[in-house]
């Protein structure tokens, strides 16, 4: 039990184009979503929490209008990254829990914007 | 501000070997710890996750303990096997917070044959 999935696993994209990354709780109904940012060789950095039908919260130094999430449902979230640039290509991992319990990871997105 | 910290950063043992891995962090009003695995290029597997009112947890071969008032958790390894070579991460959720993780630098093990 406690599956998350995420699609797709990887991405390359031309600089300038929008990416969107979906991820799904498979298995349970979750109430919030994580999602994280992993660059080479460093620790998961959180970037927002998302609750089913409400608008996401983002970290300090997160830009909300070029990581739009949305959580339409309790078992999908959604992070798009808009007009994606090369400092962008990263690791994205999401996480799904309920009522903020324990986080129940996904298996990662890599993104390469050219 | 939570800081994490993990010790040490890179680790390489020889099979059989038990073997501890250290997490401290600044801010002891959290809601709870968990241990994880990431092998490369790979998402997290969680190992073992530790309430803020409990002082161990163990699952098979590992055992973590968490002492909340010195800010610090440690992951204990049994006879160590080369498929524990992976990267090791503690994660720190926030009282208060939703349970916001965060995340340590993480500890990178080898276990050689």
């Amino acid at each position: 039990g406690a599956v998350v999935s995420q699609h797709p696993s990887w991405v390359i994209c031309k600089s300038g184009t929008s990416v969107k990354i979906e991820c799904r709780s498979l298995d349970f109904q979750a109430t919030t979503m994580f999602w994280y940012r992993q660059f080479p060789k460093q620790s998961l950095m959180l970037m927002a929490t998302s609750n089913e039908g409400s608008k996401a919260t983002y970290e300090q130094g997160v830009e909300k209008d070029k990581f739009l999430i949305n959580h339409a449902s309790l078992t999908l979230s959604t992070l798009t990254v808009t007009s994606a640039h090369p400092e962008d290509s990263s690791f994205y991992i999401c996480s799904a829990s309920i009522d903020y319990d324990e986080q129940f990871f996904g298996p990662g997105t890599r993104l390469t914007v050219l | 501000k939570q800081e994490v910290t993990q010790i040490p950063a890179a680790l390489s043992v020889p099979e059989g070997e038990n073997l501890v891995l250290n997490c401290s962090f600044t801010d002891s009003a959290i809601y709870n710890l968990q241990w994880f695995r990431q092998d490369p290029g790979k998402g997290l597997t969680s190992l073992l996750l530790i309430q803020s009112s409990q002082r161990e947890q163990t699952s098979g071969r590992l055992n973590a303990s968490l002492d909340k008032s010195s800010g610090r958790s440690t992951l204990y390894i049994a006879a160590s096997q080369p498929g524990d070579s992976a990267t090791y991460l503690c994660a720190v959720g926030r009282a208060g917070g939703g349970n916001k993780l965060t995340f340590g630098t993480g500890t990178q093990l080898k276990v050689e044959l």
